[in-house]
């Protein structure tokens, strides 16, 4: 099956610093990715939509200037988390589309912790 | 969106077929059912998805009510490596989100 790479699994940052996700498809080309965050015991909520080569659609509520999308290509997205707080503390996780798969495959998963 | 409701929780003994519920009243005529399920602190994972004809993979089963009100995941045989939280979604074929509720913790016993 299609494979998704996110990296880090797992980042602690100091309050004020930012932090970049990678979420890359290895081994087809995800014309869309989505962003999602989710806290402890809680389900998946999304944050965003990206598709390669255009500007990022948002959930109500999150602020685009916070979280920074970037969909450079069909392979990697990026997430970055802008001066980071210790509420922006949270499990994140993207996920891509396979064109004409009606499955969406995750990546593992990033432990963000903002001290 | 449409949303669905599934229980919290279940127990099932390992080796045992195990029936996930969910209900999904509000469905539209094209929404696609689709069950993710999650282990601790890892991403998803697809199970299965149909639309109105019953489903089976590798992984489990999909069987879906006539009037698509409801649907039930079977997992054939659990094992302790099926411990997880199971997602019932709904998708919307105008986009590829999904919108996720809250899931029910499957546990296995030994």
């Amino acid at each position: 099956g299609a494979v998704v790479s996110q990296h880090p699994s797992r980042v602690i940052c100091k309050s004020g610093t930012s932090v970049k996700i990678e979420c890359r498809s290895l081994d087809f080309q995800a014309t869309t990715m989505f962003w999602y965050r989710q806290f402890p015991k809680q389900s998946l909520m999304l944050m965003a939509t990206s598709n390669e080569g255009s500007k990022a659609t948002y959930e109500q509520g999150v602020e685009k200037d916070k979280f920074l999308i970037n969909h450079a290509s069909l392979t990697l997205s990026t997430l970055t988390v802008t001066s980071a707080h210790p509420e922006d503390s949270s499990f994140y996780i993207c996920s891509a589309r396979v064109p004409t798969n009606e499955k969406l495959f995750f990546g593992s998963g990033t432990q963000l912790s903002v001290l | 969106d449409a949303k669905t409701t599934q229980p919290n929780s279940m127990e099932s003994n390992e080796e045992e077929p195990v029936h996930l519920p969910c209900n999904h009243s509000t469905i539209s005529g094209t929404d696609y059912i689709h069950w993710y399920r999650q282990l601790p602190s890892q991403g998803p994972e697809y199970v299965i998805h149909g639309l109105t004809s019953n489903v089976n993979n590798r992984m489990a089963s999909l069987a879906i009510a006539e009037d698509r009100k409801s649907s039930t995941l079977i997992l054939h045989r659990a094992t302790l490596r099926d411990a997880a939280v199971y997602y019932c979604i709904l998708r919307d074929p105008s986009n590829y989100q999904l919108i996720w509720g809250a899931g029910t913790k499957l546990i296995i016993k030994p």
